[in-house]
């Protein structure tokens, strides 16, 4: 066990319409990554959350976007889904951000199916 | 952005015997980790290893941050070792410790 909860482990929903994910980091971690892993593309980087504020991001869609509370738990929010969406989406997190000997643990991720 | 090679693509085994796999990278690198996604999607944490060697029962991993690789070790495998094996990089010139990843390594491991 990580210790990082992702929340829905599987979700199916009809395109057009919006999910949002559930992540809640590692006890004393203050960052949280989204990842998004689909057969053809791999392990693509989404968003990064640092104490609340973001931090980077990478190849995220104008129809995602994510927060990260006051408690630390982030969400990511997807909308106007489409069939292409269909995808592994990972929440990782770490103590720190952009500092040497930091480690990324990953959560079970969410199984998210379009149909 | 910075490049990571990993190889093989596939491997098949079968019980018992041992394999390296191996990571290359394009940049220098701040932090670098080894994950093996197993059948269920999940995602472990093998190693984190920016330099040096470690090793962790059957699996030891090297990195060579000078030359820009890294190896895994996995020795007498066994069947629950099937699964992706991914290498994971920050680069030294990024700002913010973002894990970029390989496309893995996937290996089936026949009893």
């Amino acid at each position: 066990d990580s210790g990082v909860t992702q929340t829905p482990k599987h979700l199916i929903t009809a395109t057009g319409q919006r999910v949002t994910l559930r992540c809640s980091p590692r006890s004393g971690d203050l960052s949280v990554y989204w990842y998004q892993q689909s057969l053809d593309q791999g392990l693509q980087f989404l968003i990064q959350y640092y104490n609340g504020e973001e931090r980077a991001k990478g190849n995220i869609l104008e129809r995602f976007s994510a927060q990260q509370f006051p408690d630390l738990h982030s969400e990511l929010n997807l909308s106007s889904l489409e069939l292409g969406d269909s995808a592994l989406y990972f929440c990782a997190s770490s103590v720190e951000a952009g500092v040497k000997n930091t480690e990324a643990f990953f959560g079970q991720g969410t199984r998210l199916t379009v149909v | 952005g910075i490049q990571v090679e990993q190889s093989p693509p596939d491997l098949i085994l079968q019980e018992g015997a041992n394999s390296t796999l191996r990571c290359n990278f394009s940049d220098s690198v701040n932090n670098l980790q080894w994950f093996h996604q197993n059948p269920w999607g999940q995602l472990i944490n093998l190693f984190y290893i920016p330099s040096g060697t470690k090793q962790n029962g059957r699996l030891s991993a090297t990195t060579v941050a000078t030359e820009r690789y890294s190896l895994l070790y996995i020795s007498s495998s066994q069947t629950t070792d099937s699964g992706v094996y991914f290498c994971a990089v920050e680069p030294q010139s990024r700002g913010s410790y973002i894990p970029t990843f390989g496309r893995g390594t996937s290996l089936i491991v026949h009893p």
